[in-house]
């Protein structure tokens, strides 16, 4: 099946820094890829949406200048916390949509765990 | 915001039994409905999709979704201790293929 990889999978990083999320759809291409975001004992939330070549479209109450997303290839889309502070902390998620996979598939990247101290 | 319910149980079930799991959304228009299993710590997987009203089975498992209701379910027959997780509805969002979640039950499955 579709796989989709992140890395890093977990990362601590001091408050103020920036930290980079990398996306990216193993054997497939990607024309949209998925934002999420999940605290603890919460359910996941759409961030962004990512679209290859074009900017991505963020939902309402996430900041596009804090959430700086790139989607440069067909299999890679990053994100990037910007001046990270501690209630950042979470496990962002992304998923990916098969260019040539029917409406409905999207497969999720195993997350990554970010602790901002 | 469109709303999707889910109950946050716990939901308990014996080894062997049937685990019901529901769902309501709030957005008429919503075309696809799927379940996934979220291990803690991990990210969903899929267990299925369904966008026609009726039943759909896979194996042990088998969706149901009412329209008109706003509705849709998972029903986990033959329950197994690895079922334990939480299960996430989600259904087609605003953004066309993004998908609302419904916050997750969770299941436990005791021996």
């Amino acid at each position: 099946g579709a796989v989709v990889s992140q890395h890093p999978s977990w990362v601590i990083c001091k408050s103020g820094t920036s930290v980079k999320i990398e996306c990216r759809s193993l054997d497939f291409q990607a024309t949209t890829m998925f934002w999420y975001r999940q605290f603890p004992k919460q359910s996941l939330m759409l961030m962004a949406t990512s679209n290859e070549g074009s900017k991505a479209t963020y939902e309402q109450g996430v900041e596009k200048d804090k959430f700086l997303i790139n989607h440069a290839s067909l299999t890679l889309s990053t994100l990037t916390v910007t001046s990270a502070h501690p209630e950042d902390s979470s496990f962002y998620i992304c998923s990916a949509r098969d260019l040539e996979g029917v409406d409905y598939e999207q497969y999720f990247g195993p997350g990554t765990r970010l602790t901002v101290t | 915001q469109k709303e999707v319910e889910q109950n946050s149980g716990p939901l308990s079930v014996p080894e062997g039994a049937i685990a019901s799991l529901n769902c309501t959304y709030s957005d008429r228009g919503s075309q696809s409905f799927f379940w996934y299993r979220q291990y803690s710590g991990k990210s969903p997987e899929l267990i299925m999709f369904i966008y026609s009203n009726g039943d759909k089975e896979d194996g042990r498992f088998t969706a149901q979704l009412n329209k008109a209701s706003q509705y849709v379910s998972l029903l986990i027959r033959d329950s197994q201790p690895s079922d334990s997780a939480t299960y996430l509805c989600a259904v087609n969002g605003r953004s066309g293929y993004a998908l609302n979640f419904g916050k997750g039950t969770s299941l436990l499955v005791t021996p």
